[in-house]
């Protein structure tokens, strides 16, 4: 079945640093890719998005390139800031049982 | 994007007692979700909700523990049932799924804490 991995955390950088979380997946067909935030005691919040290969979505200066290559969605991020500090997950769409399938998310903690 | 709230943002409750989550949208939609996610982890489907039909659940939900209405294009709810310390989570309710994208938009989330 669909799947989606992302890289291991938690992430802890310093301000102004650059960033990048991995994400990979699997999937059949030609699935949409999206990055999800969740700030602390607050709901996810759709950051970005790319429907097809090659696309990129951008967001708030975060950026994430759909690989069908490499089967990636990296989350990057040139200059990070102490408000960036949350949870973020990777996600796919499962177009044919329209839902979405999460990886299990990265803490990202950015030090003034 | 649609706006979406949830009541209670966040509960107590002792082990045996049901607790009845609300989710209301802005706008009328045609496919509402609801996610668990435990403490630390990434949000896992609990079912699927359409109004006009029965919800459909995923793998490892049943509707006796979890029942769903959606008696309108704007609202659902969730109840959690017979409560037990690993139902202590946050239930989210999201709205979208549509094409061509399928994205989804969340609520805030209710925080449920069972003792």
């Amino acid at each position: 079945g669909n799947s989606v991995t992302q890289m291991e955390g938690p992430v802890t950088l310093s301000e102004e640093a650059f960033l990048t979380i991995n994400c990979t997946y699997t999937a059949t067909g030609y699935p949409s890719l999206f990055w999800y935030v969740q700030y602390p005691g607050e709901g996810l919040q759709l950051l970005l998005k790319a429907t097809k290969a090659d696309d990129k979505g951008s967001n708030k200066g975060f950026e994430a390139t759909y690989r069908k290559e490499t089967t990636s969605f990296h989350l990057e991020k040139g200059s990070v800031q102490v408000s960036d500090s949350a949870v973020y997950f990777c996600a796919l769409s499962d177009v044919g049982a329209q839902k979405l399938v999460f990886g299990q998310g990265t803490r990202l903690t950015i030090n003034p | 994007s649609a706006v979406i709230s949830q009541k209670p943002s966040r509960d107590i409750c002792q082990r045996g007692t049901s607790l009845t989550i609300q989710c209301q949208v802005d706008s009328q939609v045609t496919m509402m979700f609801w996610y668990r996610q435990q403490p630390g982890q990434s949000l896992t489907l609990i079912a699927t909700a359409n109004q006009g039909s029965e919800a459909t659940y995923e793998s490892g939900f049943v509707i006796d523990k979890f029942p769903i209405s959606r008696p309108n294009l704007t609202f659902s709810t969730l109840t959690v049932s017979n409560m037990s310390p690993e139902d202590s989570s946050i239930y989210l309710c999201s709205v979208g799924g549509g094409g061509p994208t399928y994205e989804q938009y969340f609520g805030p989330g209710t925080r449920l804490t069972v003792t």
